[in-house]
Parts: C-alpha cells; structure tokens; sequence
C-alpha cells in the first residue's frame, strides 16, 4: 500500500518568514495530493491541493509544488501569520477508486512573534 | 463549517463498555468515510460508503468494530467490547457532494475517545 513520510516533524520560524514542509509518497499510482491544516480540538481542514497533472499551485499565501519522477511534494506558506500556527498534514490518494486518503505524520508549524 | 457534524465530541467509557458514534453531513453527500487518528499521528483509513453501500474496510477494522449508513445520509460506527488500544480521534469525512469531485474530502471535528 501507499506510505507517506513527511519531514520535519516541527518547525518553528519567525512572523513574516516563509515556511516549506515536504512530502515523499511511494505508490506512483498516486495522483491527488491534498494538504490539510489542523488545529487543536478540531478535524483537519483542506488548505490546497494538487493533481498529478499540474507541477504547482497556489492560492494567495500558499503553494503546493509536485514532483512526480521523485514522487514528492511540497507545502510552501509565505509570509507566514501567528494564525498560520497548526499541524499540517499532507496526504496522498488514487483517484477513481475508493479515493482513500494515506497521511502523513504531520509537522508542527510554530509562528513567533 | 466543513458541513459535517459529529456526535458526541468526546466519550469516555470503561473498558469492555460498546460505545457509538454518529456523523451527520448537512447536505446529501455520496461518500462518506471514517478515519481513527492517535496522538501524534495523521489520520488511518477505517472504512468508506458509497450512498448505503460500505465498500471498503481497512484491516485496522477488526470484529469489535461496524459502520452503517442506512439511509445514505447520517453513518454510525460502533465499538463493541473497547480496549484501550481504542482510544483515538474518530473523523468522519465526506466527497462528491454538489457536483463537486470524490477527491475532495472534508472532515467533521471528530469524536475524541478515551478508554479507561
């Protein structure tokens, strides 16, 4: 089955910097990558995600790169926010079958003022 | 509001105790999924409807747990005789509502379990 490994496991940088958290997947039939944002006490939320057609995507502060021949993906959040403080998680799925998400671990991302 | 609510948010129960949970999407939604989420980890696939029909379990799904979705809307999932190997975040998600793609999965906020 797919496996997902995710690094780091925490990050912590300063309000305004940028912040990358990657991504490697191991089924090359993968071909949805979403990445969900979760906080605490809550289920996690879809921040952005990328299909195994298109090498990158972004939305305002946020990009999603993909690199298919290295079966890795990244999470890019410019000028970081104390709001942008969570857990992040990528996730890698099959589309056209039971689209059933793989996760990562995570990583704790800490915005200091 | 992702759309899916979940009930109860947090249950603690003795073990051996069956306990039940219940995700109830807002509006119709073709699938819907169940993930257990330790501490510190990401989400594991539990099992997933296609409208009534369950079509997949993971083999994290043992004997001591069962999903219905009657109706094609709401979906419980009961544990029966809990262990505290149990103890986990359970998360309910939901795809291809609105038109919208199976891709797309959104979650509720989950029922956190605790097993004494």
């Amino acid at each position: 089955g797919e496996n997902v490994e995710q690094h780091p496991s925490t990050l912590s940088v300063q309000e305004g910097d940028s912040a990358v958290i990657k991504c490697t997947y191991s089924d090359s039939a993968s071909n949805y990558f979403p990445w969900y944002k979760q906080e605490l006490g809550k289920g996690p939320q879809l921040i952005i995600d990328i299909r195994s057609n298109v090498g990158e995507k972004k939305d305002q502060r946020i990009a999603v790169t993909l690199n298919k021949t290295a079966k890795h993906f990244s999470l890019h959040i410019t000028e970081t926010q104390p709001e942008d403080s969570a857990v992040y998680f990528c996730a890698a799925s099959i589309t056209g079958t039971a689209s059933k998400l793989t996760f990562g671990t995570g990583t704790r991302l800490q915005v200091t003022l | 509001d992702t759309g899916v609510s979940q009930n109860p948010r947090h249950k603690i129960t003795k073990r051996g105790q069956n306990v039940t949970f219940r995700c109830d999407p807002i509006s119709e939604h073709n699938r819907l999924y169940w993930y257990r989420q330790t501490l510190g980890q990401g989400p594991e696939f539990l099992t997933y409807f296609q409208n009534e029909a369950q079509l997949e379990k993971s083999r994290l799904l043992s004997d001591r747990f069962s999903a219905e979705r009657p109706k094609g809307s709401f979906s419980t999932l009961e544990i029966q005789r809990t262990e505290q190997g149990d103890s986990a975040m359970y998360l309910c998600a939901i795809s291809g509502g609105d038109g919208g793609t199976y891709n797309e999965q959104f979650f509720g906020p989950g029922t956190r379990l605790t097993v004494l």
